[in-house]
């Protein structure tokens, strides 16, 4: 089944601790990108990448990192997280130039 | 700057049709995204209009007007079902092939019996 997944799926950590939210898809996919979604806000683009070892930054890339080494996964690093990162974070993926992105199923962080 | 602007909230009764605008200022448009979103849930693929005109697909159509930075969702045959919120996203071209994809805050469709 062609999917966009995401780990974990809930996360409650403090402030500081270092933290991985995992990306990986099935489909070949060129782009992947991370995004947050905060109530009133919509979705706002966080990193994204075109093709291995090649990322840009988004609207919002403060206080995050992204790698990609391989094609199918793309981590999400918060390095020192603070309580104004708590939110909910989808990963998507596409294929070629128009294609839409495919959603993974979201991860709701908690930085207390 | 991206300025992408849809209503809040819209209210409609299940057999009804409701219409969702979208109005963006954009440079460097190429193309704009129409999603579903239940709660807590991820986004769906609805619709992309890449050209000016109407888009139909079942129940779902959207409409674009580029030189307007105008666009429409038009739902038909209203069922609860489709009670959630519709998100309208930008694309723009940037120096990579693909670009980048930007987001409106969603229209939360109501849905009553």
């Amino acid at each position: 089944e062609a999917q966009v997944t995401q780990n974990p799926r809930y996360l409650i950590t403090v402030t500081g601790k270092k933290l991985t939210v995992t990306c990986s898809q099935n489909m070949n996919h060129e782009y992947m990108s991370w995004y947050r979604q905060d109530p009133g806000l919509g979705l706002r683009q966080i990193y994204y990448s075109m093709n291995v070892e090649v990322t840009d930054k988004g609207d919002v890339p403060e206080g995050y990192k992204v790698s990609r080494k391989e094609k199918r996964n793309f981590p999400l690093i918060l390095e020192s997280p603070s309580p104004n990162q708590t939110s909910l974070y989808f990963c998507a993926s596409a294929a070629g130039s128009g294609s839409p992105p495919y959603f993974g199923p979201g991860t709701r962080l908690t930085v207390t | 700057g991206q300025n992408i602007d849809q209503p809040t909230e819209m209210t409609a009764t299940e057999g009804a049709i409701v219409q969702i605008n979208c109005t963006y200022q954009t440079s460097g448009f190429n193309g704009l995204f129409w999603y579903q979103q239940h709660a807590g849930e991820a986004p769906t693929f609805l619709s992309y209009n890449v050209l000016d005109g109407l888009e139909e697909k079942g129940r779902f159509s959207s409409f674009l007007s580029r030189s307007k930075g105008y666009s429409y969702l038009l739902l038909k045959e209203l069922q609860m079902k489709d009670s959630a919120s519709y998100l309208c996203a930008v694309r723009v071209l940037t120096t990579d092939s693909w670009g980048k994809l930007q987001f409106g805050a969603g229209t939360q469709v109501v849905v009553t019996p």
